[in-house]
């Protein structure tokens, strides 16, 4: 079964760090572009990053909003992705989502997602 | 930056009965590959995001022919034939031909 499952979410205060894991199961890891995307409390949802494909080098892409704080990686001997995120914002605080990306460029296998709460 | 503009925000529909999403984009989802990425998720409470429809009109695998999409360059919809109890939730769509990938705000489709 294709499988993605995050963890790593907790209460961090702001300007902390935490990063977060999303563990692949079911299909060839290396294959895929794989993404983040958020939801804040009672919100929509926000794209914040990517990892290509081992054919683009997993080379990486990032919205505004988290760029130069936020860094997507990948340990593809463990099948898993990860967000380091770093200097922490309140408005960071959300639901997490890794989501694996189709040729069609669209999000066909979503995790079950991690929460993270900025606060002091 | 893409802006994906949904109406209507709140959908009451009765059992049994059509609903239609509107999603506006604020440029033409036109890829220079010439597909548009344009695809509609639904996220019933409490549950991650599932993937619909693609590329404007392909209905994802598994999921019910009651669920269709439509439209071309800045305008797309989505059709609910027959509203079932299960189709509760917020619907999302999402456009992937440009970065940042940016979600429409959201349309909740509640029953009456």
């Amino acid at each position: 079964e294709v499988q993605l499952e995050e963890s790593g979410g907790g209460l961090v205060q702001p300007g902390g760090s935490l990063r977060l894991s999303c563990a692949a199961s079911g299909f060839i890891f290396s294959d895929y572009y794989v993404d983040w995307v958020r939801q804040a409390p009672g919100k929509g949802l926000e794209w914040i990053g990517r990892s290509r494909s081992k054919a683009y080098s997993y080379s990486t892409e990032y919205a505004a909003s988290v760029k130069g704080r936020f860094t997507v990686s990948r340990d593809v001997s463990k099948n898993s992705l990860y967000l380091q995120m770093n200097s922490l914002k309140i408005d960071d605080s959300a639901v997490y989502f890794c989501a694996r990306l189709t040729r069609d460029d669209a999000f066909d296998v979503w995790g079950q997602g991690t929460r993270v709460t900025v606060s002091s | 930056d893409i802006v994906m503009t949904q109406t209507p925000l709140s959908s009451p529909v009765t059992l049994g009965q059509p609903a239609s999403i509107s999603c506006r984009s604020s440029q033409s989802l036109v890829h220079s590959d010439g597909n548009t990425y344009l695809s509609w998720l639904q996220q019933r409470p409490g549950q991650p995001p599932r993937l619909l429809i693609y590329k404007i009109s392909n209905r994802f695998s598994g999921v019910p022919d009651r669920f269709s999409g439509s439209g071309a360059g800045t305008d797309f919809t989505l059709k609910i034939s027959r509203v079932e109890a299960e189709d509760v939730g917020v619907y999302y769509c999402m456009q992937a031909t440009q970065y940042p990938l940016t979600f429409g705000g959201g349309t909740k489709v509640e029953i009456k």
